[in-house]
């Protein structure tokens, strides 16, 4: 079975820009997880998608979004880019049955650089 | 609120020598705790996991935890350490409900000599 996929691997943006990242979860995972994860603030939370629909959320600003589509493919957004967004960006499926209980399974992640 | 802490940031051993990882949680509810290793421009990877069964966990690549809930421990161990164990090491913690939100630990960077 596939693992979880993350495109674009690389992405330098420069700031003010927007940018949308993409995930397909291995096949049958229906929730998707994103976290970002810096050298200063860690592995953090963004957001969790179950069956398109937002499920839980971090404590990020709104300019960070994301969506989900019926096969369970996920993308998340950062509108205008600032220096700070600079990380690496994790997505993780799981099965979901069994919320929190359930093994999260991580894409490599998409290395975002905004100068 | 609920959080994790990995005392230390680095921690290294000699090759063959006991690995251990320390993670403690704060939880008010039953949690279920997660260890993870994230080698060099990878994702990150499951070693082990407690959900509630045997408080002594079993994992990949001769890996192992025991969920101590007297002392809200969940360290990590390894009896004989292996170059190829040079990674860095994240704790996690999750909950009952149906969301899967981790919340991670600050992580800690295993080395080992030769």
């Amino acid at each position: 079975k596939a693992g979880v996929t993350q495109t674009p691997r690389y992405l330098i943006k420069t700031r003010g820009q927007q940018v949308t990242l993409s995930c397909s979860p291995i096949s049958g995972h229906r929730s998707v997880s994103w976290y970002q994860q810096t050298p200063g603030q860690g592995l953090q939370f963004l957001f969790e998608y179950f069956s398109e629909t937002q499920r839980n959320k971090g404590n990020f600003p709104g300019r960070f979004s994301g969506r989900q589509f019926s096969n369970s493919r996920s993308e998340m957004n950062v509108s205008t880019l600032e220096l700070g967004d600079s990380a690496l960006y994790l997505c993780a499926s799981s099965s979901n049955g069994q919320g929190g209980r359930s093994e999260q399974y991580f894409g490599p992640g998409t290395r975002l650089t905004v100068t | 609120a609920q959080s994790v802490t990995q005392l230390g940031s680095h921690v290294s051993v000699s090759e063959g020598a006991l690995v251990l990882l320390r993670c403690n949680y704060s939880s008010s509810v039953p949690p279920y705790l997660f260890w993870y290793v994230q080698y060099p421009n990878q994702g990150l990877q499951l070693l082990l996991k407690y959900t509630s069964a045997a408080t002594l966990v079993k994992g990949i690549n001769g890996f192992e935890a025991e969920f101590k809930k007297s002392e809200t421990s969940f360290h990590l161990t390894k009896p004989s350490a292996h170059m190829s164990d040079a990674a860095e090491y994240f704790c996690a913690v999750s909950y009952t409900g149906a969301n899967s939100k981790l919340t991670f630990g600050k992580g800690i960077t295993l080395s080992v000599r030769p």
